[in-house]
């Protein structure tokens, strides 16, 4: 089967840094995704890892190992605006269906 | 600016109607696919279509058919639609190929059957 999991709720101060967790079991593996959704929006894309390792991109980083199927999502430096909930996405299979965790609300405190 | 678009913001249907959701990409992408989002469940993969006529089933078809007669159109059909399909329905296009293979999103179809 294919299962993707993630922390439902995450809460963070302002300022500081925050993991967010995804593990993965999937048929095949072509890339792991992170977007960010605020409410009532679509979600947004924010970085893309397929080999292990640290991608930084700014004040967010994406850490991938396959071997563990384990990926986190580093936000440093959170702001306010940064409360959205946080999309763990697979790309698997031949034609890379893309499947996803049920999201982690991140809600981000003065 | 890319971009995809979905006919509707907002929808209301009545129980048994046939619902048609259309989704437009102007990317030239060959992946589309159709999620529905509800609170507590993230989005779950309905259906998607690698190519024009092609596709394959998600992880909840059931109630669902769709249709890819056109690269940029992807259309999402409720054959008789029912009170528990009533959610938020993405659209997103994605390329073929390996590397960063970024899928965008539609605005999103909130449908309420009633």
């Amino acid at each position: 089967g294919q299962n993707i999991d993630q922390p439902t709720e995450m809460t963070a101060t302002e300022g500081a840094i925050v993991q967010i967790n995804c593990t993965y079991q999937t048929s095949g593996f072509n890339g792991l995704f992170w977007y960010q959704q605020h409410a009532g929006e679509a979600p947004t894309f924010l970085s893309y890892n397929v080999l292990d390792g640290l991608e930084e991109k700014g004040r967010f980083s994406s850490f991938l190992s396959r071997s563990k199927g384990y990926s986190y999502l580093l936000l440093k430096e959170l702001q306010m605006k940064d409360s959205a909930s946080y999309l763990c996405a697979v790309f698997s299979g031949g034609y890379n269906k893309l499947i996803f965790g049920a999201g982690t609300r991140l809600a981000v405190h003065p | 600016d890319v971009k995809v678009t979905q006919s509707s913001r907002y929808l209301v249907k009545r129980t048994g109607e046939k619902v048609f959701l259309e989704c437009v990409q102007d990317m030239d992408h060959e992946n589309m696919f159709w999620y529905r989002q509800d609170p507590g469940l993230g989005l779950r993969l309905i259906y998607f279509s690698y190519d024009v006529k092609m596709k394959e089933k998600g992880d909840i078809p059931e109630g669902y058919s769709v249709s890819r007669e056109k690269k940029e159109r992807f259309s999402l059909i409720l054959e008789s639609a029912s009170t528990n399909q009533t959610s938020m329905y993405l659209c997103a296009s994605s390329p073929h190929g390996t590397g960063n293979t970024e899928a965008f999103f539609g605005q999103g179809t909130r449908l309420t059957v009633v």
